[in-house]
């Protein structure tokens, strides 16, 4: 299976502020027709995960700009830019390029 | 408006099975990959499963294979999840998920004596 590493675990910001998460994977997520499909989640506490990036890069319907993803092969990152109240909580990357999908062991952003 | 909502969760003792439901509304259930995914308590997220638009391809993460069978029924807009040998590892909040986008707000299953 594919081994997605998340760094850091857990992440200390200040409102305002911006983070930086890594998703590192053992293999490349680029799939044989081209697509990449790495995406992003938040999952605040006490709820279910939410789509906030799909692809490396796109924002789903309603995230904000201020959430961003990059990366390519192996190496990707989301960044979360002027971090709001509403933005903590545990971060989890999964792919889906290869079965089974696999996820990230997740990013905890708190308030510094 | 996406809703996925789970049911069926609860108590159960070692080895017994449980099927767990999940109601699917507001988009058209029948064009749609469905999938299960569980998060133990305090822990990260594990994928189960998901079956395509008319069961004719089921994929499992191949460690809970022979534990779990995914099902649906497209004119009652349901997906299930057949939990079958239940032991304590598989205490977890199930979610059923629409492909990668929406997620259900989660039930509990807890396997203990």
């Amino acid at each position: 299976d594919v081994v997605l590493t998340q760094t850091p675990v857990s992440l200390l910001i200040s409102l305002g502020g911006q983070a930086s998460i890594s998703c590192r994977s053992s293999q490349s997520l680029v799939h044989s027709n081209g697509n990449t499909y790495l995406h992003w989640y938040l999952q605040k506490p006490g709820q279910s995960p939410q789509l906030l990036i799909y692809q490396v890069s796109n924002r789903f319907s309603g995230i904000p700009d201020r959430f961003s993803g990059s990366g390519s092969g192996t190496d990707f990152t989301l960044k979360i830019s002027r971090v709001e109240p509403e933005d903590l909580g545990v971060y989890y990357c999964l792919q889906r390029t290869h079965n089974p999908p696999t996820f990230g062991g997740g990013t905890k952003l708190e308030l510094k | 408006e996406v809703k996925l909502v789970e049911s069926g969760g609860g108590l159960v003792q070692p080895g017994r099975s449980l099927k767990l439901s999940c109601a699917a509304s507001g988009f058209s259930f029948n064009d749609y990959w469905m999938g299960w995914v569980r998060q133990a308590p305090g822990k990260g997220l594990e994928w189960i499963g998901e079956i395509n638009q008319d069961s004719s391809t089921i994929n499992y993460t191949p460690s809970l294979k022979d534990k779990f069978t995914i099902s649906r029924d497209n004119a009652q807009n349901t997906l299930y999840l057949q939990m079958s040998k239940l032991g304590s590892e598989d205490t977890a909040i199930y979610y059923c998920a629409r492909e990668t986008t929406y997620w259900g707000q989660g039930v509990m299953v807890t396997v203990s004596s």
